[in-house]
């Protein structure tokens, strides 16, 4: 069975301290880990997504990497509109009938102050 | 465009009222997927539709009824609904081609409370 597993659960930072969130995850033939934003109240918000090991993406403040076992999300000088909670998901093998099955992480709950 | 868009945003409901929750999108994708997520939980899958058959069901009560009336629309049928299936529920869409690195784009949810 796939899993994953991210951390710290919450995370406070000042505005303009980078850090790091971890994924770790256990998956049969990876098709695909994706990062996704969330905001209160809100659907996922599409990120990243990284296919194999070694890769890695970047948006604005935002960098995504992948290594065999673990994807990590470096942000660098945040700022208080990164406050959401971020979603790790692995993709596994595909679905017999079609379609893609997502097992996501609890998520990392980041709250970026002034 | 990556747009999924769901209706309504809020719902309030009775346990013996029937109600739908309706999903679009018009991207061409021909996956289609509902979600289920408590507070502060991450989404749980519900139902995976693919080229409009019904793909996967996750052993979900049958007081929720999927329906894919065609590539673009996804319908959740409520039925007998109890205070514990008060959540956000997601619709997501994608791909779906096989030969395609698929991405699911998701809706912004609908609030659903049972009373």
């Amino acid at each position: 069975e796939d899993q994953v597993t991210q951390s710290p659960e919450a995370l406070r930072l000042q505005e303009g301290e980078s850090s790091s969130l971890n994924c770790s995850y256990t998956v049969s033939g990876l098709r695909g880990l994706f990062w996704y934003r969330q905001d209160p109240g809100k659907g996922p918000e599409f990120l990243f997504t990284l296919y194999s090991a070694g890769e890695e993406k970047e948006k604005e403040r935002l960098k995504a990497t992948l290594t065999k076992k673990e994807s990590f999300l470096h942000i660098t000088a945040p700022k208080p509109e990164d406050s959401a909670t971020y979603l790790c998901a692995v993709q596994g093998k595909e679905l017999t009938g079609g379609g893609n099955k997502l097992t996501f992480g609890t998520g990392t709950q980041l709250k970026v102050e002034l | 465009d990556t747009e999924v868009t769901q209706t309504p945003k809020h719902l309030v409901m009775g346990m013996t009222n029937k109600k739908s929750l309706k999903c679009e999108q018009h991207m061409g994708h021909r996956a289609m997927y509902w979600y289920k997520q408590k507070a502060k939980k991450p989404p749980e899958l519900m139902f995976v539709y693919s080229y409009e058959k019904l793909s996967i069901n996750e052993s979900v009560p049958s007081r929720f009824s999927p329906e894919c009336p065609n590539s673009s629309l996804l319908n959740l049928h409520l039925h007998a609904l109890q205070p514990e299936d008060s959540a956000l529920y997601l619709c997501a869409s994608s791909q779906g081609d096989r030969e395609v690195k698929n991405i699911q784009y998701f809706g912004a949810g609908t609030r659903l409370s049972v009373l």
